[in-house]
């Protein structure tokens, strides 16, 4: 079975300073990784996603994420922050081709300070 | 291109009632999935349907249950309503599912007084 931990239930930040989110999972097989965003009263939008490939990807809104498989870990991270960037985050993985197969982590809340 | 739209956004029922929950997909996606989010459990997959058919399912009781109709719209019904169905309940669209991408609503949110 798969699991998805995000160490950081909230992650408060200045605005223009960078920022981490940490991202580890566990699984017997290979998994797919995917970051997503909620803004309030909106439902989720996909960020960026490691199929396979390079393990730097790159997202929207000038998000970036480095699989590490050794150390199972999907970190995102933005060397600057605006005060938009204020949301939850989640971290998924999927072992397989189907959405049932998708394990969402608990989320992580950033609070952007001006 | 308009997006996912759930109707409706808010809802409040007593426990023993019966809710319908409707999503109009993005045009030309076949593939619509829901989820339960809730602080507790955080963010579990219900169901997908794809072409009106259930394509596979999530680890919730028979109360849940949800259809497809031959324009993609979907609806999802949870019948005998408990206190611990208060959730957001999201719909997401995809083209054909697999890795493509999902497009999720904003979400109707059921309280369960």
């Amino acid at each position: 079975a798969q699991s998805v931990t995000q160490l950081d239930s909230q992650v408060p930040v200045f605005e223009e300073a960078p920022v981490e989110l940490r991202c580890n999972y566990s699984s017997s097989v290979s998994v797919y990784l995917f970051w997503y965003v909620q803004y309030p009263n909106q439902g989720l939008q996909l960020l960026l996603k490691y199929l396979s490939g390079s393990t730097l990807v790159k997202g929207i809104n000038g998000f970036e994420a480095e699989f590490n498989k050794s150390q199972t870990s999907f970190h995102l991270r933005k060397p600057s922050v605006h005060i938009s960037d204020t949301a939850e985050y989640f971290c998924a993985v999927c072992a397989g081709t189907s959405y049932d197969k998708v394990i969402f982590g608990p989320g992580t809340s950033l609070s952007v300070i001006p | 291109k308009a997006g996912v739209t759930q109707t409706p956004r808010y809802l409040i029922k007593t426990r023993g009632q019966q809710v319908t929950l409707s999503c109009s997909p993005i045009s030309g996606h076949r593939s619509v999935s829901w989820y339960q989010q809730t602080p507790g459990q955080g963010l579990q997959f219900l169901f997908e349907y794809f072409s009106e058919t259930q394509r596979n399912k999530g680890n919730f009781p028979g109360r849940f249950s949800g259809r497809q109709f031959s324009n993609s719209r979907s609806e999802m019904n949870v019948s005998t309503l408990e206190l611990g169905d208060s959730a957001l309940y999201l719909c997401a669209s995809s083209l054909s599912g697999g890795y493509n991408e999902q497009f999720f609503g904003p979400g109707t949110r059921l309280t369960v007084l």
